[in-house]
């Protein structure tokens, strides 16, 4: 699976839009983009996922680059519960049936009053 | 609907006992998986089970075994506890390969 790169910590307002980044250069066309995220050292928490299109849940906006060697993760209107480590992870769509994934460090994401 | 459930939620050991650790997940999902986090890092893959019957080695197997018991259970074993094994255990599950992953609570785990 590619690398990622990702900022080490981010400050964002409450009710402001959190924009989260992530590179991942090494990226091939097999591979998806996943975002979870981790509060307060609970279990892992599925945020979204796309491959080359850019994609929306209730929870968040995923922005996939053209060449898709970058993406970026936005919360549209952060509070202070959307503080956490943020893990953006490239994963080979699967041609098995496990769905293994690999976490770097993630980004900390503080909310602010 | 409970999710993925991990027993216990903390457990201290005294170097070379042994002690499972319990995961059940009622989402009938095919897929299970065992992680630990050491502080300030990300999760690492121990073992996992793509289907029920079948067990693989993760990133960081030694030390540990599995047992897939059923569709629903997948338990992690430290035969000989080392303090190099005080981590937070976290069990996983998915319905398909490609599918997002659901995660237990954790498991704190000290060995002295």
């Amino acid at each position: 699976d590619a690398k990622t790169t990702q900022p080490t910590s981010m400050d964002c307002a409450e009710g402001r839009a959190a924009n989260l980044p992530c590179n991942h250069s090494t990226i091939s066309g097999n591979e998806y983009v996943y975002w979870y995220r981790q509060i307060h050292s609970q279990g892992p928490q599925y945020i979204i996922h796309g491959l080359k299109n850019n994609e929306t849940n209730e929870m968040a906006s995923l922005i996939i680059t053209e060449d898709r060697k970058s993406s970026t993760l936005i919360l549209p209107h952060a509070t202070l519960r959307d503080t956490a480590v943020y893990y953006c992870i490239v994963k080979e769509v699967g041609t098995g049936t496990a769905s293994k994934l690999t976490f770097g460090t993630g980004t900390r994401l503080q909310v602010t009053l | 609907n409970a999710g993925v459930t991990q027993t216990p939620k903390f457990q201290v050991l005294k170097t070379g006992q042994s002690m499972t650790l319990q995961c059940a997940q009622d989402m009938n999902h095919n897929s299970m998986y065992w992680y630990r986090q050491d502080p300030g890092m990300g999760l690492r893959l121990i073992y996992y089970s793509a289907s029920e019957g079948t067990t693989d080695k993760g990133e960081v197997p030694n030390g540990y075994n599995v047992s897939r018991l059923n569709k629903r259970e997948f338990s992690l074993r430290l035969e000989s506890a080392a303090p190099s094994q005080t981590s937070v255990y976290f069990c996983a599950s998915t319905r398909l390969v490609n599918t997002e992953a659901f995660f237990g609570q954790g498991t704190r785990l000290t060995v002295v």
